[in-house]
């Protein structure tokens, strides 16, 4: 099966940049999809495709993919983004998969 | 702006079966253009996805292969609603289940339900 490796943490000061990685075994040849889940509430996309957000969700939110890896990346952190991160793709073998996580803390 | 909105039991006991529903606003189960899901989540098992209905000229559904035997989901054309059956359940299927909707050749989900914690004790 299909499996999707995130960082359990990451930490950033406020107004630095945060990037948040999501490895899988030639995740560059699949489509990576960002989610921003904060306690009690239901996931939000944030990034689809690698890289192109939904209406609403500011600029300061991007994705990458290559090679083995897939990165959100959050500009000019705010203490609102402190949640935990979610990456997914679709593997033909596993279908929907998603990443274990990572809890972004703001300091 | 689609909304989802679940409703539905929060403890059920072991052996039983599990049973949710998620009204649809804003969108219809019958669209073309939408797929109609299931996902828990656990701290043991994070994030996984249950399985979709969705509806191309007749009715579909597809289903994770770690509850294949386990599961249904079923489309209601006239409440506007798809529903959640899992069945024979354990403790391992506590979890929050959240329904979701994907758009039609994508594989993200766009529009979530508010979760259900389901507690399978007796």
């Amino acid at each position: 099966s299909y499996v999707l490796t995130q960082p359990p943490s990451v930490s950033v000061a406020p107004g630095q940049t945060a990037r948040i990685t999501c490895g899988g075994n030639n995740s560059g040849s699949k489509s990576v999809h960002w989610y921003q889940q904060k306690p009690g509430q239901a996931p939000v996309l944030v990034v689809y495709d690698d890289t192109d957000r939904p209406s609403g969700i500011p600029e300061r939110f991007s994705g990458s993919n290559s090679g083995n890896t897939a990165t959100l990346t959050i500009s000019r952190v705010e203490a609102g983004d402190e949640a935990d991160y979610y990456c997914q793709v679709w593997d033909s073998s596993s279908d929907r998969v998603f990443g274990g996580g990572t809890k972004l803390t703001v300091l | 702006q689609v909304q989802l909105q679940q409703s539905g039991p929060g403890l059920v006991k072991p052996s039983q079966t599990l049973s949710l529903t998620c009204d649809i606003s804003g969108d219809s189960v019958s669209s073309n253009s939408a797929t109609w899901n299931w996902i828990r989540q656990s701290p043991s098992r994070g994030l996984e996805w249950l399985g979709r209905t969705y509806y191309r000229s007749k009715w579909f559904n597809e289903y994770a292969v770690s509850v294949k035997s386990r599961i249904t989901m079923n489309p209601d054309t006239s409440k506007n609603q798809f529903s959640l059956q899992l069945k024979s359940v354990t403790p391992e299927d506590t979890a929050v289940y959240y329904c979701a909707r994907a758009a039609v050749t994508t594989h993200y989900f766009n529009y979530w339900g508010q979760g259900t914690l389901v507690t399978v004790s007796s």
